[in-house]
């Protein structure tokens, strides 16, 4: 079945680091890929996706890019914030697969001064 | 706009006793919900989706009899966790599926304890 694998967190950074959590997947096709952000005691939100291969999803100034030679995609920022401090899930939706999601586990980033 | 919320935020039930979750979007209709197990440190597990009007659809090894979901109305999605026990502890979140069908909504989660 599809499957995704992200890096463990916690990740730490100071602010205006260059921020990559790596998130690969397993999927028959050609899944919709999404990563989604967690502040603290709120839902998940949306914060980028890309529905093809080489489509380069940003939001936010954080972009990601489905590499299907690769099964990869990505999260990168240039430079973090504080307020960037949140959990991160990479999830994709099959094909077909009625917007079903399946989840990563989650990357907690922390970002200091 | 496209908010979800989720009540209660956190509950504690005593072991055999049932508890309900309501999940509601606000500011549009859904016709399709979704509710997903939470574990500490992993990811989320999708439980069941919801349909309005329809029986919820579960995912393979979820207890349907436990886990009773009733989709009533376009904004409201319920889920009773029946005969808890302390395994069913967890943190269970909804979304629902927005108006143009192509991304989810998540509500902010209900945190689970059973003694």
């Amino acid at each position: 079945g599809d499957s995704v694998t992200q890096m463990e967190g916690p990740v730490t950074l100071s602010e205006e680091a260059f921020l990559t959590i790596n998130c690969t997947y397993t999927a028959t096709g050609y899944p919709s890929l999404f990563w989604y952000v967690q502040y603290p005691g709120e839902g998940l939100q949306l914060l980028l996706k890309a529905t093809k291969a080489d489509d380069k999803g940003s939001n936010k100034g954080f972009e990601a890019t489905y590499r299907k030679e690769t099964t990869s995609f990505h999260l990168e920022k240039g430079s973090v914030q504080v307020s960037d401090s949140a959990v991160y899930f990479c999830a994709l939706s099959g094909e077909g697969g009625g917007n079903k999601l399946t989840f990563g586990t989650g990357t907690q980033l922390k970002v200091e001064l | 706009g496209a908010v979800v919320s989720q009540h209660p935020s956190w509950v504690i039930c005593k072991s055999g006793t049932s508890v309900k979750i309501e999940c509601r979007s606000l500011d549009f209709q859904a016709t399709t919900m979704f509710w997903y197990r939470q574990f500490p440190k992993q990811s989320l597990m999708l439980m069941a989706t919801s349909n309005e009007g329809s029986k919820a659809t579960y995912e393979q090894g979820v207890e349907k009899d436990k886990f009773l979901i009733n989709h009533a109305s376009l904004t409201l999605s319920t889920l009773t966790v029946t005969s808890a026990h302390p395994e069913d502890s967890s943190f269970y979140i909804c979304s629902a599926l927005g108006l143009a069908g192509d991304e989810q909504y998540f509500g902010p989660g209900t945190r689970l304890t059973v003694t």
